[in-house]
């Protein structure tokens, strides 16, 4: 049984802070990560996804890095702003698997 | 269609009911998927059809539920004799293949009195 681990399960920030949350997957047998956002009271949105160990993605003010040897994934949000909040979700698959969601890191940006 | 819809958006239902909940995922995607959120809790999986293999129901919480998918593309979600734990958001997603980006559609709020 897969088991996909995100730290911390909550945190609180300042409107213009920097911040970063960790993914931690299994590093056998790996195929992809995705990180979502989601927005209370709307739907999962894709922010990326990453196969390859070394990995970076950026979209604005928010960029994720891979490392498939250690089995960790880091999100970061630069500048937080109020719209940031939201429950990041961090999701994996290896060859055969189904995708597993952890449990998220639910962020909120306080002006 | 341009994303995953669901019917209904809000369903209200006695506690011992019957529901269906209707999945429409993007034309063409042949993998597809149901989750439910409960009230504070976080996207918990129910059942995974992909093609025409056989679907992976390892998430359904007990034998009142069950889901089809017919044709390789609309699937619904039945719960039979519901109960009040049953009530939650559910959400379907679909993707163009195992491993790749789900794409989600904005669920059904199920709330069962």
């Amino acid at each position: 049984i897969l088991n996909v681990e995100q730290s911390p399960q909550s945190l609180h920030v300042q409107e213009g802070d920097s911040t970063n949350f960790t993914c931690s997957v299994p590093s056998s047998n790996f195929y992809a990560l995705h990180w979502y956002r989601w927005e209370t009271a709307k739907s999962p949105e894709a922010l990326f996804v990453m196969t390859l160990n070394g990995d970076e993605k950026k979209k604005g003010r928010i960029s994720a890095t891979l490392n498939t040897k250690e089995g960790y994934s880091y999100l970061y949000i630069k500048g937080s702003q109020p719209e940031d909040s939201a429950t990041y979700l961090c999701a994996f698959t290896n060859y055969g698997q189904n995708f597993v969601f952890g449990p998220g890191t639910r962020l909120s940006v306080l002006p | 269609g341009a994303g995953v819809s669901q019917s209904p958006s809000n369903k209200v239902t006695e506690k011992g009911k019957d529901v269906e909940l209707r999945c429409d995922p993007i034309s063409g995607h042949t993998a597809l998927y149901w989750y439910r959120q409960s009230l504070g809790q976080g996207l918990e999986f129910l059942i995974y059809f992909q093609g025409n293999s056989a679907p992976d129901k390892s998430g359904l919480p007990s034998d009142r539920f069950s889901a089809e998918r017919t044709g390789g593309s609309v699937s619904t979600l039945t719960i039979q004799r519901t109960q009040q734990e049953d009530s939650a958001v559910y959400l379907c997603a679909s993707s163009s293949g195992e491993g790749r980006t789900q794409y989600f559609g904005p669920g059904t709020r199920l709330l069962v009195l």
